[in-house]
């Protein structure tokens, strides 16, 4: 069974800073994905940022990045100059590369930019 | 529309009752995935469909719970007796494949139907 846990369930940052949000996850597979994804009062779910697990390089997206360390199994989100339109629910997910492609995600981490 | 629809928006439904949500997958999409967000929660899976069939449903939390996909488009999760404990927001996703082995292919969320059950 693979899990995802997101041990912050509340952070804030002032307007232009920078934050961490920590994620790890346990599995066995050792072919899956690891993504972010931004949750807004609208509900919808907004892809981030994804990693696929034999890529040493950590990906990056503008102002999002990742500190994927796969033998910790642990995949943190770093949001540079944050803007109040980053205020949201963030979800980190798992995905077994080779059935399906269903996700398995955290409880979440709800982010407030303060002015 | 170019993107996920569901419908309805808010749902509001007494205890014992029957519901069934909408989705609407983008045109061409031959995955479909439903999950279920409880509050303060992550979503969680419930079934996923590649094209008319049911590729998997282990998710779904009991018998009361069915979905379809007759057509390979238009999906329809269907509540028997709803429970209290059922009231969650439904999220419906979908993606060009979820065929296995496949390299990975994006999938999108529709708004979800917030379900409520008195």
């Amino acid at each position: 069974a693979q899990t995802v846990t997101q041990s912050q369930p509340e952070m804030s940052v002032q307007e232009a800073e920078t934050v961490t949000l920590s994620c790890t996850y346990d599995t066995s597979e050792n072919n899956y994905y690891l993504f972010w994804y931004k949750q807004p009062p609208s509900r919808q779910m907004i892809l981030v940022i994804r990693q696929e697990a034999y890529k040493q390089q950590n990906a990056t997206e503008n102002r999002f990045s990742v500190n994927f360390q796969k033998a910790a199994k642990s995949f943190s989100l770093k949001i540079s100059d944050s803007q109040l339109g980053d205020t949201a629910m963030y979800f980190c997910a798992f995905m077994k590369r080779d059935t399906g492609n269903q996700f398995y995600f955290g409880t979440g981490t709800s982010l407030t930019v303060i002015p | 529309g170019a993107g996920v629809s569901q419908t309805p928006s808010n749902k509001v439904t007494e205890k014992g009752k029957y519901v069934e949500l909408r989705c609407d997958p983008i045109s061409g999409h031959t995955a479909l995935y439903w999950y279920r967000q409880s509050l303060g929660q992550g979503p969680e899976f419930l079934i996923y469909f590649q094209g008319t069939g049911a590729a998997d449903d282990s998710g779904l939390p009991n018998d009361r719970f069915f979905a379809v996909r007759p057509e390979g488009s238009v999906s329809t999760l269907k509540i028997q007796r709803t429970e209290r404990g059922d009231s969650a927001v439904y999220l419906c996703a979908s993606s060009p494949s979820g065929l296995a082995g496949h390299s990975y292919n994006e999938q999108f969320f529709g708004p979800g139907t917030r379900l409520t059950v008195l």
